[in-house]
């Protein structure tokens, strides 16, 4: 199992600029997330799904968007990249037991700089 | 609305001393509580977990116990080693949330000196 995966690994973007990061799980999970990490602010949720079809919007939405058209798969869209969305970006994915969240599995991080 | 708190960081520490990180919660409901480990260019892995009062999580020498009286899922090992430096995440999950999200903490980094 290649667990949680992230595409790409790092990416410097000019003001203004697209970009899609996707993520992979192969462990079946329903829920799928997307967090941003910034220094002395933890983790951050962006967006996430509960299921393939399925997208709600966590703390920090504005400015991103996501697909999850597959179970497997969850995008992360920027449409107009900002400087402040520099930041390292991680996917995780998790399942529900008996109504309880259980662990969450995380992707490596896409580190991204916006110029 | 669900909140974690744990202490700030750095914490500096020599080789084979006691750790304690501290973590208090407020939650609505029943939550399950959590220790993530995140290590220098990687992302988050489970540390260890407990869901419910009482419960004591433990792995890798590491425990914690889910304290429901004071709110409180306080990280501790006994003897610290060099490769125990990374940064450590409290987390809930808490069912009145629907089960979706997580909320964490804002991390505490740990620097372990030979």
């Amino acid at each position: 199992n290649a667990g949680v995966t992230q595409t790409p690994k790092f990416r410097v973007l000019k003001t203004g600029q697209s970009m899609t990061l996707l993520c992979a799980q192969d462990m079946n999970h329903e829920y799928m997330y997307w967090y941003r990490q910034d220094p002395g602010m933890g983790l951050r949720l962006i967006h996430y799904s509960v299921g393939e079809g399925t997208t709600a919007k966590g703390e920090v939405p504005d400015g991103y968007n996501v697909s999850r058209l597959k179970k497997q798969n969850f995008l992360l869209g920027l449409e107009s990249a900002a400087p402040s969305q520099t930041s390292v970006y991680f996917c995780a994915s998790s399942y529900s037991l008996q109504g309880v969240q259980e662990t969450q599995y995380f992707g490596p991080g896409t580190r991204l700089l916006v110029l | 609305g669900d909140s974690v708190t744990q202490m700030e960081g750095p914490v500096t520490l020599s080789e084979e001393a006691f750790l304690t990180i501290n973590c208090t919660y407020t939650a609505t409901g029943y939550p399950s509580l959590f220790w993530y480990v995140q290590y220098p260019g990687e992302g988050l892995q489970l540390l260890l977990k407990a869901t419910k009062a009482d419960d004591k999580g433990s792995n890798k020498g590491f425990e914690a116990t889910y304290r429901k009286e004071t709110t409180s899922f306080h990280l501790e090992k006994g003897s610290v080693q060099v490769s125990d430096s990374a940064v450590y995440f409290c987390a809930l999950s808490d069912l009145n949330t629907g089960g979706f999200k997580t909320i964490f903490g804002a991390g505490t980094r740990l620097f372990v000196k030979a």
